[in-house]
């Protein structure tokens, strides 16, 4: 069974522009989350979509979007890139629907620079 | 709403000692508790879970963790470890406050050396 995929890998961006990440989940997963992880800051909840339904939202700005596709996969948009977006960006997927405690499943990242 | 402390941001230890990383969380309802690691470049794998039931986990790699209700505590540990053990391990909690999700806390950095 194929892992969660994340493209790009790498990404290298100055600020003022946006960027588009996209994930993968899981064959038969319909939750998808995103996180944020910084050294400073550690892993932060961004979203978390399931159904092509926005579920949960982090403490993040409106810069920071996302969407799921009737597929199950997702992808997440910052626009107006800030140098403090610098960050490894992942995204999980799991089995959870409604009130379940299933793992997360997580993608190797991509790691978004900003110039 | 939950909340996960790890309370050792770095942990060093030589090879085939035993290692012990300590997380506390914060909750007043059923709890969900997981260990995830990190190796470097990569995301995030499943150590192990608590769901309900035994309070000794076990999980990969040979590490168990062992839940304890009235000290709010889920350490984890190994008897012995291995240079390919260094990694960020991170413990982590489910929040149901509108909805599901995994808050983390700040990780362990696990560092063996030989």
């Amino acid at each position: 069974k194929a892992g969660v995929t994340q493209t790009p890998r790498y990404l290298i961006k100055t600020r003022g522009q946006q960027v588009t990440l996209s994930c993968s989940p899981i064959s038969g997963h319909r939750s998808v989350s995103w996180y944020q992880q910084t050294p400073g800051q550690g892993l932060q909840f961004l979203f978390e979509y399931f159904s092509e339904t926005q579920r949960n939202k982090g403490n993040f700005p409106g810069r920071f979007s996302g969407r799921q596709f009737s597929n199950s996969r997702s992808e997440m948009n910052v626009s107006t890139l800030e140098l403090g977006d610098s960050a490894l960006y992942l995204c999980a997927s799991s089995r959870r629907a409604g009130g379940d405690n299933s793992p997360l499943h997580f993608g190797n990242g991509t790691r978004l620079t900003v110039t | 709403a939950q909340s996960v402390t790890q309370l050792d941001s770095q942990v060093p230890v030589f090879e085939e000692a035993p290692v012990e990383l300590r997380c506390n969380y914060s909750s007043s309802v059923s709890v969900y508790l997981f260990w995830y690691v990190q190796y470097p470049n990569q995301g995030l794998q499943l150590l192990l879970k608590y769901l309900s039931g035994s309070t000794l986990v076990k999980g990969i790699n040979g590490f168990e963790a062992e839940f304890n209700k009235s000290q709010t505590s889920f350490h984890l540990r190994k008897p012995s470890v291995h240079i390919s053990d260094t990694a960020e391990y991170f413990c982590a909690v489910i929040q149901n406050t509108g909805g599901f999700k995994t808050i983390f806390g700040a990780g362990t950095r696990l560092f063996v050396k030989a």
